[in-house]
């Protein structure tokens, strides 16, 4: 399987700050690769999908850029409420996909 | 909306079998590949495999091959997954969720079930 590696693990930034989460594949996977958030207790919610294309209702702070094997997230002006985890995924191949270790994002 | 609604937590004995129930709605059931996905407690994501609503053909992971079972029921637009001969390595929580391009066996997952929690336990 494509291993993926994110950091940093956690962060902490105060509100208004911008973020930015990395993503690297071991290979390339072209522009497969969609982010998430996860919200304690809550199942993940799809923010960005084929790297960089924002899903309908998700804020415009999000945003998504990469190709081949490095990627990345950013927030530009972190709110309180996008306290979560965030993880990458790629699906470059449909028997193995595979997911990023997370980033825990807390307020400052 | 659409929606994946999945059924409670479960407590189980090892060697126990365990049925989980995703309920779809909100769009046409057989558009979308099912995949399910686990999470153990500080441990990251790991898929499980995939189901086809349409033909009711199911994929898995090879980790878990032999001891979990995809099924669909078209008249309620409900997926399960069995996972039989559990351990303690099985305790997670286990998460349905929908490919998003209709009829690709990969893609973006969206939207998720709410998660379903599953602990083994003598």
């Amino acid at each position: 399987d494509i291993q993926m590696t994110q950091s940093p693990s956690s962060l902490s930034a105060s509100v208004g700050e911008r973020v930015i989460i990395t993503c690297r594949a071991s290979q390339g996977i072209s522009n497969y690769l969609a982010w998430y958030q996860q919200q304690p207790g809550k199942g993940p919610k799809l923010l960005i999908y084929d790297a960089a294309t924002l899903q309908s209702g998700v804020p415009s702070r999000f945003s998504g850029s990469g190709s081949g094997t490095d990627f990345t997230l950013t927030i530009s002006g972190l709110q309180p409420e996008d306290v979560a985890t965030y993880f990458c995924q790629n699906y470059n191949t449909a028997l193995a996909l595979s997911f990023g270790g997370g980033t825990k994002v807390e307020i400052k | 909306q659409v929606q994946l609604v999945q059924s409670g937590a479960e407590v189980k004995k090892p060697g126990a079998s365990v049925n989980i129930s995703c309920k779809t709605s909100g769009y046409t059931f057989t558009s979308n590949y099912i995949q399910w996905v686990r999470q153990a407690p500080g441990q990251g994501l790991e898929r499980m495999g995939l189901i086809n609503p349409s033909g009711g053909y199911a994929t898995y992971a090879q980790k878990f091959q032999g001891r979990v079972t995809m099924t669909r029921d078209m008249s309620t637009s409900t997926v399960y997954m069995e996972l039989t001969g559990l351990t303690s390595e099985d305790t997670a929580v286990y998460y349905c969720a929908r490919i998003g391009p209709p009829a690709r066996t990969r893609g973006w997952f969206d939207p998720w079930g709410q998660g379903t929690l599953v602990v083994v336990s003598s």
